[in-house]
C-alpha cells in the first residue's frame, strides 16, 4: 500500500530565504505527483504536477522536482516571503485511474 | 471560471439528524471525490466515482452514502450523523491532470 511522507512536519524560516520541502513515497510506480497549498481552514490549491515521465516542473519562485527510483519529490520555494505561509501537501496517484494519497504536510512559516 | 463548489460551507447539526452536503464542478471531469481532514490524520477519501452511476469507498466510507446521477454533481449524505463525523469535508474533481478541490464544508455534529 502506498504510503507518503512529508518532512519537516513544520517549518519557521526568515522572509528570503530559500527553502527545500520534501516528499517521499513507497511505491515508485505512481502516475503523476501533486503539490498543494492549504491555508488555515482552506481548501486545497494545485501548485504544480508533475508526470512520472517528467523531473520537474517551474511555476515562478517554486519548483518541483521528482526521482522516481529513489520514491521521493522536493518543493524549491525561493526568496520566500509572509505570504508563502501555509500547509504544502504532497500527493501521489498510483495509476491513470487510480486516486490520489497524500502526505500529512508540512506546515510553513515565514517570519517578516 | 473552473470551479468546484460545496454547499453549505459551515454547517451544525444534532446526532441522527440526516444531512446532504452538494458537491457541483463545471469543468466537464468524470471523477470525482469526498475527503475529509481532521488533525493529524491528513486527507482521508470517503467515496469517490469514476463516472456516472459509479461509485466506491474509500479508505473511511463507513456511515456516509453518496450517488451520482448527474456528471457535474455528486452529493455527500450523512444518514445519521454522529459526533466523530465532527470535521472538515473536501470534495474533488479532475479529468487527465489536475485535481481541483472545492472549498471545504465545515460540519459540526453535537
Amino acid at each position: 500500500k502506498q504510503e507518503v511522507t512529508q518532512i519537516p512536519a513544520a517549518l519557521s524560516v526568515p522572509e528570503g530565504e530559500n527553502l527545500v520541502l520534501n516528499c517521499s513515497f513507497t511505491d515508485s510506480a505512481i502516475y503523476n505527483l501533486q503539490w498543494f497549498r492549504q491555508d488555515p481552514g482552506k481548501g486545497l490549491t494545485s501548485l504544480l504536477l508533475i508526470q512520472s515521465s517528467q523531473r520537474e516542473q517551474t511555476s515562478g519562485r517554486l519548483n518541483a522536482s521528482l526521482d522516481k527510483s529513489s520514491g521521493r519529490s522536493t518543493l524549491y520555494i525561493a526568496a520566500s516571503q509572509p505570504g508563502d505561509s501555509a500547509t504544502y501537501l504532497c500527493a501521489v496517484r498510483g495509476g491513470s485511474q487510480g486516486n490520489l494519497i497524500f502526505g500529512k504536510g508540512t506546515k510553513l512559516s515565514v517570519k517578516p | 471560471e473552473a470551479q468546484v463548489t460545496q454547499n453549505p460551507r459551515y454547517l451544525i447539526t444534532v446526532t441522527g439528524k440526516k444531512l446532504t452536503v452538494t458537491c457541483s464542478q463545471n469543468m466537464n471531469h468524470e471523477y470525482m471525490s469526498w475527503y475529509r481532514q481532521d488533525p493529524g490524520l491528513g486527507l482521508r477519501q470517503i467515496y469517490y466515482s469514476m463516472n456516472v452511476e459509479v461509485t466506491d469507498k474509500g479508505d473511511v466510507p463507513e456511515g456516509y452514502k453518496v450517488s451520482r446521477k448527474e456528471k457535474r454533481n455528486f452529493p455527500l449524505i450523512l444518514e445519521s450523523p454522529s459526533p466523530n463525523q465532527t470535521s472538515l469535508y473536501f470534495c474533488a474533481s479532475r479529468g487527465t491532470g489536475t485535481q481541483y478541490f472545492g472549498p471545504g464544508t465545515r460540519l459540526t455534529v453535537l
